[in-house]
């Protein structure tokens, strides 16, 4: 079965940093772009970033209001996608997917397969 | 970054409606725009992509069209199973960006 489970959300402080990870299971995760999906009440669904293949690079592109905060990173021997974020504030609070990318146009494509997600609440 | 718009951010039906739910970018995307359904606590589900065509397992009841920048998504006959929240999504460009989401709920 093909699946996408995310963990390591949960309550932060503003300033702070958390790891979420995402395990994949059922197909070939070395070979997926995998990306970042959040979804916060304010602000609908929002693009985080992606990593690349790594037989494509293996290249992280990340939204602007998370560039610089945010870092993507994947370990294919333990099917495994991370999103380390530092410098929390509190519009990051949001339910964090990842997702595969089913490319369809230069890079681009449609989010196909998504995890159950976890809730990150950036709080004092 | 290009913006999505969807409209009616929410509307009541009832089985067997035909139900019809509009997307516009801010710039031509030519057919690169996605569809997905979301019901509570889930996430969300690919239902269709290049504008019209139908992800592998979703009913023939669901379709889309549209070029350019404007889009439509249409429930030919609305089943119980459909009651949701429905969002596009373009993907002409990074970043790929959602429209805010139509909610279908029960008149």
């Amino acid at each position: 079965e093909l699946q996408l489970v995310e963990s390591g959300g949960g309550l932060v402080k503003p300033g702070g940093s958390l790891r979420l990870s995402c395990t994949a299971s059922g197909f070939t995760f070395r070979n997926a772009w995998m990306n970042w999906v959040r979804q916060s009440p304010g602000k609908g669904l929002q693009w985080v970033g992606r990593i690349k293949s790594k037989t494509d690079g293996g290249t992280p592109d990340y939204a602007a209001p998370v560039k610089g905060r945010f870092t993507i990173s994947r370990d294919d021997s333990k099917n495994m996608l991370h999103l380390q974020m530092n410098s929390l504030r509190a519009e990051d609070t949001a339910v964090y997917y990842c997702a595969t990318e089913r490319l369809l146009w230069f890079g681009l494509g449609a989010f196909d397969l998504w995890g159950q997600g976890t809730m990150v609440t950036v709080s004092s | 970054d290009i913006q999505m718009t969807q409209s009616p951010p929410s509307l009541s039906a009832s089985v067997g409606d035909r139900v019809t739910i509009t997307c516009q970018a801010t710039q031509d995307i030519n057919n690169y725009l996605n569809w997905y359904q979301q019901k509570p606590g889930k996430a969300p589900k690919l239902l269709i992509f290049d504008a019209s065509t139908l992800e592998t397992g979703v009913p023939s009841r669901f379709s889309g069209s549209g070029l350019g920048t404007h889009f439509s998504f249409t429930i030919s006959s609305l089943q119980p199973e459909d009651f949701a929240t429905y969002f596009c999504q373009q993907y002409h460009n990074l970043p790929p960006t959602f429209g805010p989401g139509t909610k279908v709920d029960v008149k």
